[in-house]
């Protein structure tokens, strides 16, 4: 199985700051990683795919990035709204695995 | 626009066998290319994949559920199902379905389900 190891697990951030979650890939997955953002009693909604292409309607100061297995999500000023828990997904292979999620707070 | 369901028991007990249905809209899985994967999420915990099936009835199952797991589909109706034997307390959780094309873009709401005596 393909391991995400996600990090950090939470941050508490403001709203003048670069946020920025990672998600390392135990083996290569060709780009094959998305990122969704899930607020409480609420499904996961996608932000990323395919590691950079931001999914439709999404805002821009959302982005994707990839160094070696490595792959970042951004939020650039980021907005009280972006407050939630933010996971990592592989499809590269089954079994699909989801990072352990990062919880976001803004202050 | 696309749209999709869970519906389920809500609460079985253990040993039973947990059917989930997904009711959806705005796709078809008779697509080349399209699929519906089954995910679920214990309250406060994280996500875990479950299984996938294919507009070819291609299916993949994560086998951490050890062969409890059997994945279908109802294309003329636009249903997809799961069902997972022999449940447990740690069955217990919320479960998704969600359409794949390449990604999982579109997810349900999610049926809760707990599994209790």
């Amino acid at each position: 199985d393909i391991q995400m190891t996600q990090s950090p697990a939470s941050l508490s951030a403001s709203l003048e700051e670069i946020v920025t979650i990672t998600c390392k890939a135990s083996q290569g997955i060709d780009d094959y990683l998305s990122w969704y953002q899930q607020k409480p009693g609420k499904s996961p909604q996608l932000l990323i795919y395919d590691a950079t292409s931001l999914a439709d309607g999404v805002p821009s100061r959302f982005s994707g990035s990839r160094s070696g297995t490595q792959y970042s999500l951004k939020i650039s000023r980021p907005q009280v709204d972006d407050s939630g828990i933010y996971y990592c997904l592989q499809s590269y292979s089954t079994p699909y695995t989801f990072g352990a999620g990062t919880k976001l707070e803004l202050k | 626009q696309v749209t999709l369901k869970e519906s389920g028991p809500g609460i079985l007990q253990p040993s039973q066998t947990l059917s989930l249905t997904c009711t959806f809209s705005g796709f078809s899985l008779s697509t080349y290319g399209m699929g519906v994967g089954w995910i679920r999420q214990p309250s406060g915990k994280g996500l875990e994949w479950l299984a996938n099936i294919w507009w070819d009835d291609d299916k993949y199952y994560n086998p951490s559920l050890k062969n409890r797991l059997t994945i279908s589909k109802d294309t003329s109706n636009n249903q997809a199902f799961l069902k997972i034997t022999n449940v447990d307390t740690a069955d217990t959780a919320t479960y998704y379905c969600a359409r794949i094309i390449r990604v999982m873009d579109a997810w349900g709401q999610g049926a809760s389900v707990t599994v209790s005596s």
